[in-house]
């Protein structure tokens, strides 16, 4: 069984360029979370999907940032016109479905650099 | 909403020494508290959990307590080891909107 993954595990984008963030949940994972970890720093929620839904947002910035998890296919966290400040890790994070089961399991993270 | 508070931000053990770090939240209704180890430059790691519905879980030398009426749970290493240096994290998870709140971190350093 196969962990969270996500890629790119890195990334480099200049400063106006769009960045695309893909994670992968765990198989039989319908929930997925996306934090962002700056350097030296905790880890700060975005946004919390299931699929096709977004159940909480409120950690994501008003603009420029955007999160999908469609039927088929990897969560998309996409951040739009990159500023030298969102370079940070973006890490994924998947649990199963609310059945009882809590477990989060976090995937390997992307560092998004922006030059 | 949830907010989980950590202590200490820092702490420094000598190797095969105890250590222990608490975090309280603040909703009554969560009801799932993980603990996550995370090594410089990689993801955090789930090292050990516990439900509203125990009191104390244990696996070797970790621990972990919850005290539901004073909300406030804890991390009990013993026997610390040089690669138990890392960042631990602590979360909450609301039970309604089945989101986790983590606690800001604390950087264990174990010296030989």
């Amino acid at each position: 069984n196969a962990g969270v993954m996500q890629n790119p595990r890195h990334l480099v984008r200049r400063r106006g360029q769009e960045a695309r963030l893909r994670c992968s949940p765990m198989k039989g994972h319908s929930h997925v979370y996306w934090y962002r970890q700056l350097p030296e720093e905790g880890l700060k929620f975005m946004v919390y999907l299931q699929k096709e839904n977004i159940i909480d947002e409120s950690g994501m910035p008003k603009e420029r940032f955007s999160a999908e998890f469609p039927k088929e296919g990897p969560s998309i966290l996409r951040i739009q016109q990159v500023v030298r400040g969102d370079s940070a890790a973006y890490f994924c994070a998947s649990s199963p479905p609310n059945r009882g089961d809590y477990e989060q399991y976090f995937g390997p993270g992307t560092r998004l650099t922006v030059t | 909403g949830e907010n989980v508070e950590q202590h200490p931000s820092t702490l420094s053990v000598q190797e095969g020494d105890s250590a222990v770090i608490k975090c309280t939240y603040s909703d009554s209704a969560s009801n799932y508290f993980p603990w996550y180890k995370q090594e410089l430059g990689k993801r955090p790691q789930l090292i050990i959990d516990i439900r509203s519905n125990v009191g104390e879980k244990k696996d070797q030398r970790i621990a972990v307590t919850l005290n539901k009426t004073a909300k406030h749970f804890s991390l009990h290493i013993t026997e610390t080891q040089p690669e138990d240096s890392a960042v631990y994290f602590c979360a909450a998870r609301d039970n309604y909107g089945q989101n986790f709140v983590f606690g800001p971190g604390t950087r264990l350093s174990v010296l030989p």
